[in-house]
């Protein structure tokens, strides 16, 4: 299964731009890459995905370097009901070669949003 | 309401009892998973299963057993085996190679 590598903790001011990088440099060809969040005590919130192309939503927009080997999540003007656990994900084809894939969780990025 | 539902929210267990976590999808999704999650850390997969009537050890399964009868539930045992329980349970499904959904989690406690 590619890893994932994030920063432990960052903080962001409320209503400015937070971006959030992920690092996933062995990363294969059909590998997409998931972002969830999860505020405490409750269960991951699904955010974003993408494969190559850059993807926004109505939550955030993620970047993916041409190489594949890196991303952003980008969350335009965050709020303090962003502050969270943010977990990058690349989604790892079975071990039987189907399309169902484990989902792998690193530690995450905690991000503090501050008035 | 569609979803995942697990129950209960809180669990409490005396030590060398099993106990089952209940975990219900009305998604239609074909995977499930079971994942656990310690204080300060990330997920780690504990079992999954991509059809009815099968399922996979995830990376810590030794402790736990699971079930997949019915498409809509996959009830996770936590059972006299797992030395270290208490933690907080989290239930998940998705369709195929689709985004996967989370329950709300069960916190259970050895006490």
């Amino acid at each position: 299964d590619a890893k994932t590598t994030q920063p432990p903790s960052m903080d962001c001011a409320e209503g400015r731009a937070a971006n959030l990088p992920c690092n996933h440099s062995t990363i294969s060809g059909n590998e997409y890459v998931y972002w969830y969040r999860q505020i405490h005590s409750q269960g991951p919130q699904y955010i974003i995905h993408g494969l190559k192309n850059n993807e926004t939503n109505e939550m955030a927009s993620l970047i993916i370097t041409e190489d594949r080997k890196s991303s952003t999540l980008i969350l335009p003007h965050a709020t303090l009901r962003d502050t969270a656990v943010y977990y990058c994900i690349v989604r790892a084809p079975n071990a039987g070669g189907t399309s169902y894939g484990k989902l792998t969780f690193g530690q995450g990025t905690i991000l503090t949003v501050h008035p | 309401d569609g979803g995942i539902t697990q129950s209960p929210k809180y669990l409490f267990r005396k030590e060398g009892q099993n106990v089952t976590l209940s975990c219900e999808q009305n998604l239609n999704h074909d995977a499930m998973y079971w994942y656990r999650q310690d204080p300060g850390q990330g997920l780690r997969l504990i079992y999954y299963s991509q059809i009815v009537n099968d399922f996979q050890k995830g990376d810590i399964a030794e402790g736990y057993s699971v079930s997949r009868e019915k498409k809509e539930s996959f009830p996770l045992t936590v059972t006299s085996a797992q030395k270290n329980p208490t933690a907080f349970y989290l239930c998940a499904s998705s369709q195929q190679q689709g985004t996967a959904f989370f329950g709300q989690g069960t916190r259970l406690t050895v006490v």
